[in-house]
């Protein structure tokens, strides 16, 4: 079957740096993407990988394992805007999305 | 400016009751789609379309229907067979269906008392 995993919940102190992994199992593999959502709110995109290896996007980064089946968000510099839930997606072979149920990150000051 | 709208951000309906769920579309985008979000759990996909007058069932389609009669507009129908209908409902749109991200409308928070 198709899974997405990734942890419920994390908090993080302003200014630090925080690690959200994610790991997938798809049938066929068209890329993995990352979407910030705020409470109430749609999600926004973030990242795409398809090659494996490291994507720099300012503050945020996203990672790539294509052989471990593995992903992380990395976010830099946190800010409290930064509260939200971060969801990992895999895109199967039939191009549509599998999502994961999102990780809460929680931004102390 | 471009984007997908959705409204209306918050409704009730009573139990038995059919409810539709606009969703508009000025990006010129070709797919469109329909995701429901529950607390705790992953997006799931409701119905999806990748042109005019075609659309797919998702892995939920039971107790909904959509039609996709302009490029523009994908609605949502919520019919009473649908037997647990509260939800945020999101629709979402791209370009041609391969390796594009998804613009995601606001939502529709749906509350059936």
């Amino acid at each position: 079957g198709q899974n997405i995993d990734q942890p419920t919940e994390m908090t993080a102190t302003e200014g630090a740096i925080v690690q959200i992994n994610c790991t997938y199992q798809t049938s066929g593999f068209n890329g993995l993407f990352w979407y910030q959502q705020h409470a109430g709110e749609a999600p926004t995109f973030l990242s795409y990988n398809v090659l494996d290896g490291l994507e720099e996007k300012g503050r945020f980064s996203s990672f790539l394992s294509r052989s471990k089946g593995y992903s992380y968000l990395l976010l830099k510099e946190l800010q409290m805007k930064d509260s939200a839930s971060y969801l990992c997606a895999g895109m199967d072979s039939n191009y549509q999305l599998i999502w994961g149920a999102g990780t809460k990150l929680i931004i102390k000051p | 400016d471009g984007g997908i709208t959705q409204s209306p951000k918050y409704l009730f309906r009573k139990e038995g009751q059919n409810v539709t769920l606009s969703c508009e579309q000025n990006l010129n985008h070709d797919a469109m789609y329909w995701y429901r979000q529950d607390p705790g759990q992953g997006l799931r996909l409701i119905y999806y379309s990748q042109i005019v007058n075609d659309f797919q069932k998702g892995d939920i389609a039971e107790g909904y229907s959509v039609s996709r009669e302009k490029k523009e507009s994908f609605p949502l129908t919520v019919t009473s067979a649908q037997k647990n209908p509260t939800a945020f409902y999101l629709c979402a749109s791209s370009p041609p269906i391969d390796m594009n991200e998804q613009f995601f409308g606001p939502g529709t928070r749906l509350t059936v008392l």
